[in-house]
């Protein structure tokens, strides 16, 4: 079975400080992970994915994140916070072959100018 | 390429009535898939749809239903209403290509408000 905890439903960080979103998960098979983002009123963007290979993924809007089996881990990174970053932050996992997705319960992020 | 999309983007109805809600997927994908999210619950996979089967349910009761049509749209169906099933209703589509990645392609939602 696959599941996801993400450390911490609120995270506020000032414009220019590194963001920090920790996701550790949970599975019985190779997983797959994913880092969502949701804006207000609207559906989920997906910021990045790991398969296979290269453990540290590099996604959308200078985000990335590193894939540590040793820690069961996936936390999503970004030097530099701008406004626009503010939302709603997903982890997500699912087996190889599955499409369904388990969530996260989700990080909210607030960046204070 | 035109993303994926729902219709219609909010909806409100009353206990004990049925409501059905549609999804067209990306043109050429072929697995569509649906989420409910709720304040409580968060995120939780409903079911999903390929090639106009059901390949996987996840842990909802009976009263929510769906399919697919030969052209990957789809509708989710809940019948008898309850007011915990207010929730955004996310669908999201996939190519679900043999070693794919899985990645999926999320439409904007429906929120449904059941009074």
């Amino acid at each position: 079975a696959q599941s996801v905890t993400q450390l911490g439903s609120h995270v506020s960080v000032s414009e220019g400080a590194l963001v920090l979103l920790r996701c550790n998960y949970s599975s019985s098979v190779p997983p797959y992970l994913f880092w969502y983002v949701q804006y207000p009123n609207q559906g989920l963007q997906l910021l990045l994915k790991y398969t296979t290979g290269a453990t540290l993924v590099k996604g959308i809007n200078g985000f990335e994140a590193e894939f540590k089996k040793s820690e069961t881990s996936f936390h999503l990174t970004k030097p530099s916070a701008h406004m626009s970053d503010a939302a709603e932050y997903f982890c997500a996992v699912s087996g190889t072959g599955a499409n369904n997705l388990f969530f996260g319960t989700g990080t909210r992020l607030t960046v204070i100018p | 390429k035109a993303g994926v999309t729902q219709t219609p983007r909010y909806l409100i109805k009353t206990r004990g009535q049925q409501v059905t809600l549609s999804c067209s997927p990306i043109s050429g994908h072929r697995s569509v898939s649906w989420y409910q999210q709720t304040p409580g619950q968060g995120l939780q996979f409903l079911f999903e749809y390929f090639s106009e089967t059901q390949r996987n349910k996840g842990n909802f009761p009976g009263r929510f239903s769906g399919r697919q049509f030969s052209n990957s749209r789809s509708e989710m169906n809940v019948s008898t209403l309850e007011l915990g099933d207010s929730a955004l209703y996310l669908c999201a589509s996939s190519s679900r290509l043999a070693g794919g990645t899985n990645e999926q392609f999320f439409g904007p939602g429906t929120r449904l408000t059941v009074l």
